[in-house]
């Protein structure tokens, strides 16, 4: 089991560029969430899914979409790069019983826009 | 909305004492989970210790155990015989279904 995954583990971009952060879990969990961790503010829930097909939006979703098209797969798309997405994201998962709807996170993205 | 709040920006603790971290929260979920999370240096988030809000009893796992309120909307976490290991970052969370909400963190530090 490799767990949650992500990819790249670290970008710079310019602002107005497109990019994708790749999440991938191969623990079959239903649940995969996006998060933004920035400094002196924790970390945010951008966007989730309770499953395949099924998307939501979280505290911070502007700038940001999302899609599910698997159970394993769960990218972010960042459509027009501003300074204000510098940060480091996170994606977890979890299963919706059990174990206490832990969450397990990935190794995380520290993204530079500059 | 809830909200989760962590009033210990830094703390600090010589090797072998015990330390406590506080958290508090706020939420309109009737049934939801609550969370440390460790966050070392590599950046990876650890889960310490967990809680589900309806039980009363305190979750403990080995060195680390929790003082929940529920009333209070309180959740604390003790860490006993601190170790150097544990200097890091630490997150109270809050939530369930995939959604969680995280405190500011409190950056503990172990000294020799």
């Amino acid at each position: 089991n490799a767990g949650v995954t992500q990819t790249p583990k670290f970008q710079v971009l310019k602002t107005g560029q497109s990019m994708t952060l790749q999440c991938a879990q191969d623990m079959n969990h239903e649940y995969m969430s996006w998060y933004r961790q920035d400094p002196g503010m924790g970390l945010r829930l951008i966007h989730y899914s309770v499953g395949a097909g099924i998307t939501d939006q979280g505290e911070v979703p502007n700038g940001y979409n999302v899609s599910r098209s698997t159970t394993e797969d769960f990218p972010l798309r960042l459509l027009s790069a501003a300074p204000s997405q510098t940060s480091v994201y996170f994606c977890a998962s979890s299963l919706p019983q059990g174990a206490y709807n832990e969450q397990f996170f990935g190794p995380g993205t520290r993204l530079t826009v500059l | 909305a809830q909200t989760v709040t962590q009033s210990q920006p830094e703390m600090s603790v010589q090797e072998a004492e015990t330390v406590t971290l506080s958290c508090t929260y706020d939420t309109s979920e009737s049934n939801y989970y609550l969370f440390w999370y460790k966050q070392p240096p590599s950046r990876q988030m650890i889960l310490v210790i967990r809680q589900e809000a309806y039980k009363q009893q305190n979750a403990t796992e080995n060195r680390f155990s929790v003082n929940f309120q529920k009333a209070a909307k309180s959740f604390s976490l003790k860490i006993s015989d601190s170790q150097l290991g544990d200097t890091a970052m630490y997150f109270c969370a809050s939530g369930r279904r995939g959604k969680l909400t995280f405190g500011q963190g409190t950056i503990l530090t172990v000294h020799p």
